[in-house]
């Protein structure tokens, strides 16, 4: 069992372009999360997927926002039109579907709009 | 709507001292309680996971405890080390049916210096 898995770590981008993240689970982990963290702030929740599908999405996450996970497994989160105000972490965790399950997270991926 | 409060917002304190972070919350209706760590730059790494039923867990030298009836919860760190420094964030989950499950509400964290 390998953990959460993020990729990229870190990404610079300028402002207006489009970037993705991607996320793989630990295995058989059938819930997955995104949360956005800025510095000195708790992470604040994005969506999350049940399997396939995606259960929830914070207003948060605005159209420029949009997450995936075709297959059940890995996830991406694509933000289109990127703006200085997107700069943050943003960090994918995953558990098994029972409520009582601890949620682990991932190392992050950095993200710098300039 | 669920808010988590930590206090104090920083601590420090010299090596092998015991100490307590606090965290309350508004919503009684929790189900879980999460207690995180965050090394800077990185990730969180899950201390202990209090269920809805359960008052307190324990791992080595850190104990958490949970009252929902006062809207609280307490990470104790026995003999502290300079290895504990860290952010400490708690978070809940409400009980508000399976589509709130997941979805942590956290606190903005206890940074932690232990000094040698």
């Amino acid at each position: 069992d390998t953990g959460v898995s993020q990729d990229p770590r870190h990404k610079i981008t300028k402002r207006g372009q489009n970037v993705t993240f991607r996320c793989d689970p630990i295995s058989e982990h059938n819930r997955l999360y995104w949360y956005r963290q800025t510095l000195g702030q708790g992470p604040e929740f994005l969506t999350y997927f049940q399997n396939e599908a995606q259960l929830e999405k914070s207003r948060l996450l605005s159209d420029r926002f949009s997450a995936e996970r075709p297959k059940g497994s890995f996830s991406t989160l694509e933000i289109q039109r990127t703006e200085q105000g997107d700069s943050a972490m943003y960090l994918c965790a995953s558990s098994l579907r029972a409520a009582g399950n601890t949620i682990y997270f991932g190392e992050g991926s950095w993200l710098t709009v300039v | 709507k669920q808010e988590v409060t930590q206090i104090p917002a920083a601590l420090s304190v010299p090596e092998g001292e015991n100490l307590v972070l606090n965290c309350s919350f508004t919503d009684s209706a929790i189900y879980n309680l999460q207690w995180f760590r965050q090394d800077p730059g990185k990730g969180l790494t899950s201390l202990l996971l209090i269920q809805s039923s359960q008052r307190e867990q324990t791992s080595g030298r850190l104990n958490a405890s949970l009252d929902k009836s006062s809207g609280r919860s307490t990470l104790y760190i026995a003999a502290s080390q300079p290895g504990d420094s860290a952010t400490y964030l708690c978070a809940g989950i409400a009980n508000a049916g399976g589509t709130s499950y997941g979805k942590l509400t956290f606190g903005q964290g206890t940074i932690l210096t232990v000094h040698p």
